[in-house]
């Protein structure tokens, strides 16, 4: 069975470090991209880059370049997402998602979210 | 930048159909960006419903159906249910490894 596994709910401070994680589990990890998409809170979905573990490619929205850094570690099957310097705008829900095997553009997968909530 | 549209909301009596749609702010939506549609209820994950335009995710009911219509994508619910009120977004592939998702449909079923 195919499942993306995130890692737990985070506070954080303005200004900290942060790296959260999606393991993926029931199929060949770097043989498939990994996303990760944004959810402010009662607000809509928002994509914001894609690795693919095998090689480290990875994509970036032009919304997110240079805010936070996608990365993966194909050892142990997880993908992460990391910021330098948290905002309170970082608060949001994010959801890792893996891109469809067959090159139909879509994510089959979706991870159960982890909560990052950034406040003084 | 690109800017994906959707209706912010849509109402939908029980038995009904509703086509919720997706569209781009320069140019039309084609085959070749492979919409996609996606399901949320209020605190869970997003659900793949749609695919590659018109392709319905396993286990998805036939009353969801995907398509071009005009200019934009679209989704159409053919006999609404009360467990579809949902939160709706389209994806689309910009190309370059680049996805953009619309701002999301609210559907209410009363």
């Amino acid at each position: 069975e195919v499942q993306l596994v995130q890692s737990g709910a985070e506070v954080k401070k303005p200004g900290e470090s942060l790296r959260i994680s999606c393991k993926g589990s029931g199929y060949s990890f770097i043989n498939y991209w990994i996303a990760w998409v944004r959810q402010m809170p009662g607000k809509g979905l928002e994509w914001m880059g894609i690795i693919y573990p095998g090689d480290s490619d990875t994509r970036y929205s032009p919304s997110f370049q240079g805010q936070v850094t996608i990365s993966a570690d194909k050892s142990i099957s997880t993908a992460y997402l990391q910021w330098s310097s948290l905002k309170a705008s970082d608060t949001a829900m994010y959801y890792c998602a893996r891109q469809d095997p067959a090159g139909l553009y879509y994510f089959d997968y979706w991870g159960q979210g982890t909560l990052v909530t950034v406040s003084s | 930048q690109t800017v994906v549209t959707q209706e912010p909301s849509f109402s939908v009596s029980p038995g009904g159909t509703v086509t919720l749609t997706c569209a781009l702010s320069s140019g039309s939506v084609s085959t070749s960006y492979y919409p996609s549609w996606y399901q949320q209820t209020p605190g869970q994950a997003p659900r793949t419903l749609i695919y590659s335009t018109n392709t319905r995710s396993s286990g998805v009911p036939d009353r969801f159906s995907g398509s071009i219509l005009g200019n934009k994508a679209a989704l159409t619910i053919t006999g609404a249910q009360a467990d579809d009120e949902s939160d709706y977004y389209c994806e689309l592939y910009m190309g370059s490894g680049i996805w953009v998702f619309g701002g999301g449909t609210k559907l209410t079923v009363l």
